[in-house]
């Protein structure tokens, strides 16, 4: 079973410059999140989504970046105008909605972005 | 809202020592707690989870109990090997909910000498 795929794997953009992520999440899996994590420090929730719908995106800075998953299936993180403190690792993670006790999130491999 | 600590930034213990990491949560409501493991270069991968009070987890010799009354998931291996080395982020689910809504504490990088 293929896992949760991510690309680019690695960006580096001067402030100001704008970048997209892709996440392409394991098959069948209809949740889907974005997670942000800073270097040395544990992941932490921008957005989710159940199918194509936003559930949750109240940690995502709204004014630079936005997110989509228009089929339900891949999904696509976009920064707008990047900062310096916008530098971290962004990890995609995928799992079935609400299977109680069994639920099992799984992550991608991440996109570690650099501005400078 | 809710938050989950992790006391020790670093471990480091040399092989078959016993290992404890400490991880406390403040919920308002009965999350389910998990454990992940991060090596470098690679996403968080799932280690156990618990879901009730008293319930241990366990994965690969590493368990842990929950403990409501002291609100607690303390992560313990009675002996470690050099391939234990990685980063362990303690989490807390929210119950009811996608359980993929998780919390995270800042991590603990054990290190693990030969």
């Amino acid at each position: 079973e293929a896992g949760v795929t991510q690309s680019p794997r690695y960006a580096v953009l001067q402030e100001g410059q704008a970048v997209s992520f892709w996440c392409d999440p394991i098959s069948g899996h209809d949740t889907l999140y974005w997670y942000q994590q800073p270097r040395d420090q544990g992941p932490q929730l921008l957005v989710y989504f159940r199918d194509e719908a936003v559930i949750d995106n109240s940690q995502l800075p709204s004014d630079r970046f936005s997110a989509v998953r228009p089929k339900g299936t891949n999904s696509t993180l976009k920064i707008q105008s990047a900062k310096q403190g916008d530098t971290a690792t962004y990890l995609c993670a995928s799992s079935l909605w609400d299977r109680g006790p069994n639920t099992e999130v799984f992550f991608g491999k991440g996109t570690r972005l650099t501005v400078v | 809202g809710d938050s989950v600590t992790q006391t020790e930034g670093q471990v480091a213990l040399s092989e078959e020592d016993f290992l404890t990491i400490h991880c406390n949560y403040s919920a308002s409501g009965y999350p389910a707690l998990f454990w992940y493991v991060q090596y470098p270069g690679e996403g968080p991968q799932f280690l156990f989870r618990a879901s009730r009070d008293k319930e241990k987890g366990s994965s690969r010799g590493f368990e842990a109990t929950y403990n409501k009354e002291t609100t607690s998931f303390h992560l313990q291996k009675a002996s470690v090997q050099e391939s234990d080395s990685a980063v362990y982020y303690c989490a807390l689910g929210e119950w009811g909910s996608a359980l993929g809504r998780l919390h995270f504490g800042a991590g603990t990088q054990l290190i693990v000498i030969p």
